[in-house]
């Protein structure tokens, strides 16, 4: 079985400050992995993927993560956030590719606070 | 292009009663998915439909249901409502891997 664990549920930074959350994974097949964010009152909007080649994957709006297999992790990093990056992130992981059970499991999902 | 779109936005019954809501998911696109989310629980997988027929349900009771038509739209029924089903339920539709969300369905069961 699969399964996501987001280190922190809430992680409150200052505007321009650097910011990384947290994920980690578990899953015996190959896997894809997201990230998705949520603004309040909204749905959930796709921030970025891996689901082969390099193991960092960017955003628009400049988030990056990177897939370590070895420590199964699957960490958002921004190098400078944004009133605007105010919202609830969720990582998240598929079996789509292989054994494809049609589900995506999420992590708990990180409240990230940027604070003036 | 269209994205997903769900209706209603929101939704209040009273226990016991049932609720229907609604997903059209993006043109093209073959595969529905029904997620809650429910304050302290997350994100819950609820069921998978693809070319109308279920593939894949989470762990929840019999009483949610839902079915996909022709036209890839799908329905997700809640019967026998509990106040515990209060939720915000996100409808997702996706061509080959990547999940596409809809702004979802807020049920308030009173």
């Amino acid at each position: 079985a699969q399964s996501v664990t987001q280190l922190d549920s809430q992680v409150p930074v200052f505007e321009e400050a650097p910011v990384e959350l947290r994920c980690n994974y578990s899953s015996s097949v190959s896997v894809y992995l997201f990230w998705y964010v949520q603004y309040p009152n909204q749905g959930l909007q796709l921030l970025l993927k891996y689901l082969s080649g390099s193991t960092l994957v960017e955003s628009i709006n400049g988030f990056e993560a990177e897939f370590n297999k070895s420590q199964t992790s699957f960490h958002l990093r921004k190098p400078s956030v944004h009133i605007s990056d105010t919202a609830e992130y969720f990582c998240a992981v598929s079996d789509l590719g292989s054994s494809n059970t049609g589900k995506l499991i999420f992590g708990q999902g990180t409240t990230l606070q940027v604070k003036p | 292009e269209a994205g997903v779109t769900q209706s209603p936005t929101h939704l209040i019954k009273t226990r016991g009663q049932q609720a229907t809501l609604r997903c059209s998911p993006i043109s093209g696109h073959t595969s529905v998915y029904w997620y809650q989310q429910a304050l302290g629980l997350g994100l819950q997988f609820l069921l998978w439909y693809d070319e109308g027929e279920e593939r894949n349900r989470g762990n929840f009771p019999p009483r949610f249901s839902g079915r996909q038509f022709p036209n890839y739209s799908s329905e997700l029924n809640v019967n026998a409502l509990e106040l515990e089903d209060s939720a915000l339920y996100l409808c997702a539709s996706s061509l080959v891997g990547e999940l596409f969300f809809g702004e979802g369905s807020r049920l308030t069961v009173l």
